[in-house]
């Protein structure tokens, strides 16, 4: 039973297209995040949310939005696709960290979309 | 948040332990180590955590010196199937009021595994 699972895994489409990647964790956590890793293997953080609230949003261009139905799905709307935009995306996901508390975030991922903009 | 610096690459035999080290100079006190494996085409996961001296579990050991500036992950008995990327991260970790804290992954250390 996958904890973190992301859909599609694999995405080819075209430079201008508007496209969606799937986030869903079944392990009860509250905090959400998305990654994207380039070719280089750099992991970088781009958004993350914690009981559906966004509370981090780095600088990612505004075609990027992600969006929280409920604090068990976290989607990424990519609008406009360019070519730099081709990357491996990461969905996690982490337990509540009590505030005030010596908070130690273990953040559990999915498998990766790979996004391929051509 | 503290930086941290590991060898970008690292090659053992099979059976041998294997020792990578994190510098982290400007670690905080409330600070925690975490370490994560990445193998290909698979998103980051959780090995091991700690805070000070020794933490062992079954899949690896973390030593820390007292001055928490350093940190080793260790591996014992390596097999061809821990050949992957390790992350070591610092921070608190902690998303809260007081600062939106989050996970910075460096470059890692890619372990290769020679039979």
């Amino acid at each position: 039973d996958t904890a973190v699972s992301q859909t599609p895994k694999y995405l080819v489409t075209q430079m201008g297209n508007d496209k969606s990647i799937k986030c869903e964790q079944n392990l009860g956590h509250d905090t959400m995040y998305w990654y994207k890793q380039d070719s280089k293997k750099f992991l970088k953080i781009m958004f993350s949310y914690n009981n559906k609230e966004l509370i981090i949003n780095e600088t990612v261009p505004n075609r990027f939005s992600p969006k929280s139905p409920d604090k068990a799905h976290l989607n990424l709307h990519i609008n406009s696709l360019e070519l730099g935009d081709s990357a491996v995306y990461f969905c996690a996901s982490s337990p509540t960290v009590l505030r005030g508390a010596g908070g130690k975030n273990i953040q559990y991922f999915g498998a990766g979309t790979r996004l391929s903009v051509l | 948040l503290a930086k941290t610096t590991q060898p970008i690459s690292m090659d053992s035999y099979e059976g041998q332990e294997v020792n990578i080290t994190c510098s982290h100079n400007n670690i905080a006190t409330n600070d925690y180590i975490t370490w994560y494996q990445q193998f290909p085409s698979q998103g980051p996961r959780f090995i091991i955590q700690g805070y000070k001296t020794k933490v062992t579990n079954e899949v690896a050991s973390l030593f820390i010196p007292a001055d928490r500036k350093s940190s080793t992950l260790s591996l014992p008995r390596v097999s061809l199937s821990d050949t992957a990327v390790y992350y070591c991260l610092v921070g608190r970790g902690m998303l809260s009021n007081f600062g939106n804290e989050k996970l910075t992954f460096g470059t890692g250390t890619r372990l290769t595994i020679i039979p």
